[in-house]
């Protein structure tokens, strides 16, 4: 069965420091993947998307995420994150499994930053 | 373009009583979505409908849930009787193809006392 897997529920950094949030999926072919932001009291807002081509893709805010095939996963990053980066980020795998679509999203990593 | 749009952004209601809500989708997205959101369960996907037909449903958690889409415009959330277990924030989203990206609403914080 297809699933997303963010292994760090919450994660803490400096402002300025570099940010690594990890995702992995699990699906049998190479899915659409997503990287959303949860900023509070708000809904979710797409960053990045990948879909094919590059394995590196560009988003807004300065985020970027690799795809990695052999490693099943989606990994965003940020060089220097600002305080306004405080936020909850969701990976998402869009997918098709037993005949219907499937979008799944991961259970997110809630990000602190830290003046 | 507005975005999605939702209505109430805030609903208080106590225990038995009907709640709906409801969701404007973008213009042009045939597909439409309904999550609800909660500390301990996350993310969950309700029902999603493409051109107004509901195509999954089975994240409905029961009979007390029930959604609509009546047109391309406008689609309903409806809870009776409401239940405290049922206090989430509710989205709604809409996209032009189920696998790709999906434009999220601002959301109903739903309280049941």
């Amino acid at each position: 069965a297809q699933s997303v897997t963010q292994p760090d529920i919450h994660i803490t950094v400096s402002e300025g420091a570099s940010l690594e949030l990890r995702c992995n999926y699990s699906y049998g072919a190479t899915p659409y993947l997503f990287w959303y932001v949860q900023s509070p009291g708000q809904g979710l807002q797409l960053l990045l998307k990948y879909f094919s081509g590059d394995t590196l893709v560009q988003g807004i805010k300065g985020f970027e995420a690799e795809f990695k095939r052999s490693q099943s996963s989606f990994n965003l990053r940020k060089p220097s994150v600002h305080w306004s980066d405080a936020a909850e980020y969701f990976c998402a795998v869009g997918a098709v499994g037993s005949g219907t679509y499937k979008y799944i999203f991961g259970t997110g990593t809630r990000l602190k930053v830290l003046a | 373009d507005a975005g999605v749009i939702q209505s109430p952004r805030h609903e208080v209601t106590e225990m038995g009583q009907e709640v709906t809500l409801r969701c404007k989708p973008i213009s042009g997205h045939d597909y439409l979505f309904w999550y609800r959101q909660t500390m301990m369960r996350g993310l969950e996907l309700l029902i999603y409908f493409n051109n107004n037909v509901p195509i999954d449903d089975s994240g409905m958690p029961e009979d007390r849930f029930s959604a609509k889409m009546p047109n391309a415009s406008f689609s309903t959330l409806k809870i009776q009787p409401s239940e405290p277990r049922d206090s989430a924030v509710y989205f709604c989203a809409s996209s032009r193809d189920p696998q790709r990206e999906q434009f999220f609403g601002p959301g109903t914080r739903l309280t049941v006392l």
